[in-house]
């Protein structure tokens, strides 16, 4: 059971919008920690996605966006493309466990 | 440019010591406010932080694994390594190090290193 809850998966058609969320609680996400989202491809490790709720590393297309509310984070990918299929991974701090904490993974598939 | 990458064994028997090696290269870790953590994959299932040791020396476990893991980390060799003792088949999964930066994400990420532990 992980510390912080995904959908098992979500899909959406080619040019398509997609959200994904991330349910905290207020040891982590609530407390005011910043949450991060990953990528990953089968068989390849994560690449990060999203830091610091909102911000894209250099070479992350503008079709990620990030958002953070409250208990809960939201991963947006707009315009799909066969490429996102993979699957994501939010990540965060929990003061409560001293520790670093990730969600349980949503498979993203491009129908 | 900056890389990590793991080393270590493929297979462990059940109750052995695994050891695994991070080489880092592309940054100090003896810079200010840089930190290594590891995390963990079962096959087919999530990942799972396990520990992370940052320049000063300050050392943070996963509290329902401290009693088994160790993280040290040698400057001169730029690298971290982490020992996780009493293996168990659950603890099959790909071992991943990866460079914390100062947001608490993990920037830069290793290829990974799968670990069966088997007799």
């Amino acid at each position: 059971q992980s510390v912080l809850t995904q959908p098992p998966s979500v899909s959406g058609a080619p040019g398509q919008r997609v959200t994904i969320s991330c349910s905290g609680s207020g040891s982590n996400i609530g407390a005011g920690y910043d949450v991060h989202w990953y990528q990953q491809v089968p068989g390849t490790a994560p690449k990060l996605l999203i830091h610091a709720n909102d911000n894209r590393p250099s070479g992350v297309h503008d079709r990620f966006s990030g958002s953070k509310s409250g208990t809960s984070a939201s991963l947006a990918i707009t315009g799909l493309q066969a490429e996102d299929e993979a699957d994501y991974y939010c990540q965060s701090y929990d003061g409560s466990l001293s520790g670093w904490v990730f969600g349980g993974g949503t498979k993203l598939t491009v129908l | 440019q900056i890389t990590l990458k793991e080393s270590g064994p493929t297979l462990v028997k059940p109750t052995q010591t695994l050891t695994l090696t991070c080489t880092c290269s592309g940054f100090s870790l003896s810079t200010s406010g840089v930190g290594v953590g590891w995390i963990r994959q079962p096959p087919g299932k999530a990942l799972e932080w396990l520990a992370l040791i940052y320049r000063d020396d300050d050392k943070r476990y996963r509290p329902s694994l401290r009693s088994r893991l160790t993280i040290i980390k040698d400057t001169s060799k730029n690298q971290v390594v982490l020992t996780m003792t009493n293996m168990d088949p659950v603890d099959t999964a790909t071992y991943y190090c990866a460079r914390v930066g100062p947001a608490s994400q993990f920037d830069y990420w290793g290829q990974g290193t799968l670990v069966t532990v088997s007799s």
